[in-house]
Formats: C-alpha cells, structure tokens, sequence
C-alpha cells in the first residue's frame, strides 16, 4: 500500500514563526502536492512539485514556499506564519504517467496564535 | 469560471437508506472525474474515478458513480448506507496537467 505520511497532526505556533511541514511517501511518485482544507472552500492547492527540485505554484501560493531536496519527501514553509494561515494541510503523492489519482497523508491541523 | 460544484453542504440518510451526492462541474471539455472520502481525522482516499468509457463507474465501498455528459455532473451512488459511511465526500477534477480541482465537499451524517 502507498503510504504518504506527515510530520506532525497537530501544531501550535505563535504569529511570525517559521513553520515546517514535512511529509514523506515510499512509493517513488514522482509528483508531490500541498493542499490546504477549510470548511466550505474544500481542498485548494498550494504547490506541487513534479520532480526533485522542481516546483510549481498552485492556486494559494501567497505566503508559502516547498522545498523538495529528496524525491520521497516535500516540505511545505510558512516563512512568517499568519493567524489567516490557520487550517488542515494535506499533502498528497501521485505517479508521473498519468493515473492522476492522489495519495494523501492524514493531514496536519495548523492553529497560529 | 471553470468550477467545481457540488451543491449539497450536508445531508442526512438513514441508515439502510440510499445516498445520492451530486457533481457539476464547468469545463469545456470533459475531464477526469472522482470521488474521493474523508473519515474524520483522515485523509482523503479514493472512491472511483472515470476517465473514458462506460459512464457507470464502481468504486470501492460499494459506490457508484455515474458521468453524464449533456448535464456535466457525475453523480455518486450507493444503494443503502452503512453507519460508517458518515464522512465528507468531495468530488474532484482534473481539467489539465496533473492538479485536481475540488468541490467544496459534502459532509453525510447517517442516523440510526
């Protein structure tokens, strides 16, 4: 079974923080996904990546940035964390030939105080 | 704008009873089509998809799903609901590239 896995379920952090948000997947996908969830907006993406060192933005990029060093792990940055940037994150991994299903991890609850 | 919709923010069935989620969506051409489930405290995990072909899709779980074009909604099925079936459904898109686009979601509370 694929498995994505996140870093943390919970996380508490202070306004202006640098926050990490780590996920790793064991199945050699090639393409890596953050999303981020609130209720009533659905899953909206934040970045992907479809190569080691490759990335794209999404449709919420504003005030995030990805770091993708190893090709089974994809990090998502707060660089300067924000109450409005309370909220579920999910990463997801997919393969790169076109099954376009996604594989999402359990997701982490961020509140920033 | 190109969206997802789907309509329904709750509904509420009897357990035994059927379900039926409904699905628009606004692209100019068809896209790939799914279904994914989120139990509380998970993830997302996929239920069916349809990328071509017969427009009935099965799904895991006991889940139908069917395409219609002329009305660009791909509604999802299932003929009578277990108790844990209570989740948030969300219906998803893949207009171009690799990115899905995702309804809003909805969330199905089953009574005894």
């Amino acid at each position: 079974d694929v498995k994505v896995t996140q870093s943390s379920r919970y996380l508490v952090k202070r306004t202006g923080e640098k926050v990490f948000l780590e996920c790793v997947q064991d199945m050699d996908h090639e393409n890596m996904f953050w999303y981020r969830q609130d209720p009533g907006l659905g899953l909206r993406l934040i970045y992907f990546s479809y190569d080691v060192k490759m990335k794209e933005k999404g449709d919420i990029p504003e005030g995030y940035s990805v770091s993708r060093e190893k090709k089974e792990r994809f990090s998502l940055i707060l660089e300067s964390a924000s109450t409005n940037q309370t909220s579920m994150y999910l990463c997801a991994s997919a393969t790169g030939t076109g099954s376009y299903e996604q594989y999402f991890g359990p997701g982490t609850r961020l509140t920033v105080t | 704008a190109q969206s997802v919709t789907q309509p329904d923010i709750h509904i509420t069935v009897s357990e035994g009873a059927s379900l039926e989620l409904r699905c628009n969506y606004s692209y100019g051409a068809t896209p790939y089509l799914f279904w994914y489930v989120q139990s509380p405290g998970q993830g997302l995990q996929l239920l069916l998809k349809y990328f071509s072909g017969d427009t009935l899709v099965q799904g895991i779980k006991g889940f139908e799903a069917e395409f219609k074009r002329s009305q660009s909604s791909f509604n999802l099925r299932k003929p009578s609901v277990h108790w844990s079936d209570a989740a948030e459904y969300f219906c998803a898109v893949v207009p171009r590239g690799y990115k899905l686009s995702f309804g809003a979601g909805t969330t199905v509370t089953v009574r005894a």
